[in-house]
C-alpha cells in the first residue's frame, strides 16, 4: 500500500516568499505530525494533529508558520515570508492510532532551500 | 535544549565491532521508540519499549529501557556496513519528541 507522500520533494525559494508543503498521510491514519530536520540534526517537533481535536501547535517556531489538516487527511504546512534559517528538510509522519506509542510512518520529506 | 540527549553524537567503527548508543532524559517516558534514518529518507521504526527494565532484541540489535523509564540504550553486536545511519530515540510525552540522534558509520 501507499506510504506517506510529501510534495514537493525539493523546493528552492527566495527569501521573503511564502511556501506551501503538502503531506498525504496513510489512509485511515488519525494522527499526523510535522517535524523539521536541519542538516545533520535530529527532528524538531512542529505540530501534531489528532483526529478532530485542536492541533498541538507548541512546536511552531514563529507566527510565520501555520498548518492545516483538511477533512482529517491531507495536511499543508505554510511558511510565510521565508527566511534563510527556515532552510531544512520538513518531514511529515502519520500514525494509525490515537495511542501515542503507535509507530510513526514518515514520508521522505521536503527539502526547503531559502536563498 | 534537547528534551532527549543522545550520545555519542557521532560514532565511526570497523565492521565486526560492537557498540552502544544512549538516550537520556530527566523526565519519565510513558514509552520510547528507536528509529533509524538513512540519507534522503524518513526515519523508520526499529522498536518500541514500554515497561521499565524491558529488553528487546531485533537480530543483532538489543534495546533496553531503564528501570525508571528515563533512559534507554541500543547495543549492536558485530556491526555491519548496512547498519550505517542516523539512530534516533523518541519519547512519548503529550506528543512525540525526538533526540538529536547518533550518526553511526560502519566501515568495511
Amino acid at each position: 500500500g501507499a506510504g506517506v507522500s510529501q510534495s514537493p520533494s525539493n523546493k528552492v525559494t527566495e527569501k521573503g516568499k511564502d511556501v506551501e508543503l503538502r503531506c498525504d498521510p496513510i489512509s485511515g491514519h488519525t494522527a499526523l505530525y510535522w517535524y523539521r530536520q536541519s542538516l545533520g540534526q535530529g527532528l524538531e517537533f512542529l505540530i501534531y494533529f489528532q483526529g478532530n481535536s485542536a492541533p498541538d501547535k507548541s512546536g511552531l517556531p514563529s507566527d510565520r508558520f501555520s498548518a492545516e489538516r483538511t477533512g482529517g487527511s491531507v495536511s499543508t504546512l505554510t511558511i510565510q515570508r521565508t527566511q534563510q534559517e527556515d532552510s531544512a528538510v520538513y518531514l511529515c509522519a502519520s500514525s494509525l492510532s490515537s495511542v501515542l506509542n503507535s509507530p510513526l510512518h514518515f514520508g521522505n520529506g521536503t527539502r526547503l532551500t531559502v536563498t | 535544549t534537547q528534551l532527549l540527549e543522545q550520545s555519542p553524537q557521532f560514532l565511526s567503527i570497523q565492521e565486526g565491532e560492537n557498540l552502544t548508543v544512549y538516550c537520556n532524559s530527566s523526565s519519565v517516558f510513558s514509552s520510547l521508540q528507536w528509529y533509524r534514518q538513512e540519507p534522503g529518507e524518513g526515519p523508520v521504526l526499529l522498536v518500541t519499549v514500554v515497561t521499565g527494565g524491558e529488553v528487546k532484541k531485533l537480530k543483532r540489535l538489543t534495546f533496553q529501557f531503564g528501570d525508571a523509564r528515563k533512559d534507554s540504550s541500543l547495543h549492536i553486536t558485530a556491526a555491519q556496513p548496512g547498519d550505517t545511519g542516523l539512530y534516533l530515540c523518541a519519547g512519548v510525552y503529550n506528543d512525540m519528541r525526538f533526540g538529536a540522534g547518533t550518526r553511526l558509520t560502519v566501515k568495511p
